[in-house]
């Protein structure tokens, strides 16, 4: 069975510095697909990053790339130049190729960026 | 990528009382899921709906109490029945995108408050 896990449940980061939000996975699929979200308090999930199991390179995204080290079974975010609006929950997901096509999620981190 | 309007975005319901929750995309998808997030922790999907046939539930959610509707390849409800307060929760629809295993998109979320 697939596995998420976020080991952070909070972090605190300077407004412009750099963040890496960790997140480990366990499946026995070769073919998955991770996913990033973040959700501000209003409760939506907003999609930020998606990194497939057999894509080459890290998958970026503006401020948002992610460091996916397939042998180490992890794919964390990194936020550059952190911004006070990036204060959210962040969740990382994953959902595999065979099976249940629904996301599996990890507990999430809560990011405060501070002035 | 797909634009999801789920409503309502937020209600107080008194115990014992059932709500239905809509969601509408703007294009057709094969599969729609709903998940529940209980405060303060992650989501957990609760079914997946299939256009044409029953729902499938997860361990744990049974159809009685989340009966869900999926009339066509657009729209589908969730109706959370005879509500007790540890059905508060905030409750999000989500499908996948044109790109198949690589988007996943999330409706706005119902705040629901059981008293």
């Amino acid at each position: 069975a697939q596995k998420i896990t976020q080991t952070q449940p909070g972090m605190f980061v300077q407004e412009k510095e750099a963040v890496t939000l960790d997140c480990t996975y366990d499946t026995s699929d070769p073919s998955y697909g991770l996913f990033w979200y973040k959700q501000p308090s209003s409760g939506e999930m907003i999609f930020l990053i998606y990194q497939g199991s057999y894509d080459q390179q890290n998958a970026t995204e503006g401020r948002y790339s992610l460091n996916f080290q397939k042998a180490r079974k992890s794919a964390n975010l990194v936020i550059s130049a952190s911004q006070l609006g990036d204060s959210a929950m962040y969740f990382c997901a994953m959902r595999e190729a065979t099976g249940r096509r629904a996301l599996t999620f990890g507990s999430g981190t809560r990011l405060q960026v501070q002035p | 990528s797909a634009v999801i309007s789920q409503k309502p975005s937020r209600d107080i319901c008194q115990r014992g009382t059932s709500l239905t929750i809509q969601c509408q995309v703007d294009s057709q998808v094969t599969m729609m899921f709903w998940y529940r997030q209980q405060p303060g922790q992650s989501l957990t999907l609760i079914a997946t709906a299939n256009q044409g046939s029953e729902a499938t539930y997860e361990s744990g959610f049974v159809i009685d109490k989340f009966p869900i509707s999926r009339p066509n390849l657009t729209f589908s409800t969730l109706t959370v029945s005879n509500m007790s307060p540890e059905d508060s929760s905030i409750y999000l629809c989500s499908v996948a995108g044109r790109m198949g295993n690589t988007e996943a998109f999330f409706g706005q979320g119902t705040r629901l408050t059981v008293v």
